[in-house]
C-alpha cells in the first residue's frame, strides 16, 4: 500500500494562473516533506521542502502547505509558467529512518499552456 | 559540471543476462542511492550507502546487488535480469543522511528493458 499518494496523474493550467498539486500520506511518523521536479530524460531535482513543525514554506513562486491533521500537503505555483511543465513528485521522510530514505508519491504531470 | 553521472543511458537485456549500472558523483557526497521509477509508482529505493564502506537494503532490493567502490562510485548489479526489472533506474547522492539538511541529487537515469 502506497504511503504517499498523488491522486491526480496530470494537471493542465493556463500560463499566469495558479497551479495546485496535491499529496496525501498515511504514515503519521513522516515529519519532513519534499517536492521534486522532473523534466523528460533528466533526473528529479529538489524544489522545496517543509518540516512538520511548520504549516507553510515559501520560495519565490513556490509555496508548500502542510495540513498534518488531514495528512495532506500541497504545492502552489503562482504564477505558472510554461517552463514549469514537468512531473512533480511529493516525497516524505520519517525522523527515525536509518538513512535518507524518502518515500515518493507516483507523480503529477503538470502542463502549463501558453 | 558537477553532478551525478550514470552509465549507460539505455540498455536492452534478454531474460537471464547480467549487467552492472555504473554511477559516479563528484560532489564529495557521503551517501549514495539507487532508485527505480515505474509508471504510477513514483521512485522506489533499491539500495543505499549511507557512507563509504556501508550498504543497506531499501524498499525493493530483491534481484539486485550493490557495491560502494569508493566515496565517488556506487554500482548496481542485476545478476539474472527478469522482465519485472524493466524500469528507469536513478542513482542519487546526498551530502548527509538527513534529508532535512541534504536534498538528493539525481543522475539522468538508465532506461533498462528486459525482454
Amino acid at each position: 500500500d502506497q504511503q504517499v499518494k498523488q491522486n491526480s496523474p496530470s494537471l493542465s493550467v493556463q500560463e499566469g494562473r495558479i497551479s495546485i498539486l496535491n499529496c496525501d500520506y498515511t504514515n503519521s511518523m513522516f515529519d519532513y516533506f519534499l517536492w521534486y521536479k522532473k523534466y523528460p530524460a533528466e533526473g528529479p531535482t529538489f524544489l522545496i521542502s517543509i518540516s512538520s513543525i511548520k504549516d507553510k514554506n515559501e520560495d519565490g513562486r513556490f509555496t508548500v502547505f502542510l495540513n498534518k491533521s488531514a495528512k495532506h500537503l500541497s504545492l502552489h505555483i503562482v504564477p505558472s509558467q510554461p517552463g514549469d511543465s514537468a512531473v512533480y513528485f511529493c516525497a516524505a521522510s520519517a525522523h527515525n529512518n536509518a538513512g535518507n530514505m524518502l518515500t515518493f508519491g507516483g507523480g503529477t504531470r503538470l502542463m502549463v499552456k501558453p | 559540471n558537477a553532478g551525478v553521472t550514470q552509465t549507460p543511458k539505455f540498455q536492452v537485456l534478454k531474460t537471464g543476462q547480467s549487467m552492472t549500472l555504473q554511477c559516479a558523483q563528484d560532489m564529495n557526497h557521503n551517501s549514495m542511492y539507487w532508485y527505480r521509477q515505474d509508471p504510477g509508482m513514483g521512485l522506489r529505493l533499491i539500495y543505499y550507502s549511507a557512507s563509504e564502506g556501508t550498504t543497506d537494503k531499501g524498499e525493493v532490493p530483491n534481484g539486485y546487488n550493490v557495491s560502494r567502490l569508493n566515496k565517488r562510485e556506487f554500482s548496481l548489479r542485476l545478476e539474472s535480469a527478469a522482465p519485472s526489472q524493466t524500469s528507469v533506474y536513478f542513482c542519487a547522492s546526498s551530502e548527509y543522511r538527513d534529508p532535512n539538511n541534504s536534498p538528493l541529487h539525481f543522475g539522468n537515469g538508465t532506461r533498462l528493458t528486459v525482454t
